[in-house]
């Protein structure tokens, strides 16, 4: 089963306008982390927002949201007045067993969403 | 802002051949981390390094593979007798604590032919 999953490979959004990407994720632990990460077309990967299992509110980072819905193991990331320089792939990844010391910080992706930013 | 550099952004090495990937981690980070993007694909977990040894490693890390930390600064990753399939974005990461964020070098490409 996919730990996490992206269900949408492309989305557009009109400049200026909002955008919601999906994320979906399955875990049995308790204590875990949720990432964004954008990836332009030169390649490099840059960490947007995190939020902790534990964290009772959505973590915010300028532009950036993300809408965590813990019973529903959603964590969507929101784009708000969108520019030209976020299109981008957007991958959402997870990091199980925070809690534990043994955890080794490992994330698990998903397939990414592919944001297209029109003028 | 500290940043995890990677070298050589790009290698095109013949099958069969030795490749070395090179990152410096951010300095007071702790967590070292290598994943690998196949063009168009996710980004997979290849290994996981803390204190010297690895911690953890994934399916795809086999005996082609190995990392060394061989000073206070660099970390490299290995490989071993290239395969066409090695051709893969391959990015280098680190954290200061298993619980922290874990920041991405800019990629290093390897195209094998």
């Amino acid at each position: 089963a996919q730990k996490i999953t992206q269900t949408q490979p492309g989305m557009f959004v009109q400049e200026k306008e909002a955008v919601t990407l999906d994320c979906t994720y399955d875990t049995s632990d308790q204590s875990y982390g949720l990432f964004w990460y954008k990836q332009p077309s030169s390649g490099e990967m840059i960490f947007l927002i995190y939020q902790g299992s534990y964290d009772e509110q959505n973590a915010t980072e300028g532009r950036y949201s993300l809408n965590f819905q813990k019973a529903r193991k959603s964590a969507n990331l929101v784009i708000s007045a969108s520019q030209l320089g976020d299109s981008a792939m957007y991958f959402c990844a997870m990091r199980e067993g925070q809690g534990g010391s043994s955890n080794t910080g490992k994330l698990i992706f998903g397939q990414g969403t592919t944001l297209q930013v029109k003028p | 802002e500290p940043e995890v550099t990677q070298t050589p952004s790009h290698q095109v090495t013949q099958m069969g051949q030795e490749v070395i990937l090179r990152c410096v981690p951010i300095s007071n980070h702790l967590y070292f981390y290598w994943y690998r993007q196949i063009l168009g694909q996710k980004v997979e977990f290849l290994v996981s390094f803390y204190n010297n040894e690895i911690s953890e490693k994934s399916e795809i890390f086999d005996d082609q593979f190995s990392v060394e930390r061989p000073d206070g600064s660099n970390f490299t990753l290995k490989i071993r007798s290239t395969k066409l399939e090695d051709s893969a974005m391959y990015f280098c990461a680190s954290s200061r604590g298993h619980r922290n964020t874990i920041y991405f070098g800019e990629g290093s490409w390897l195209t094998v032919v």
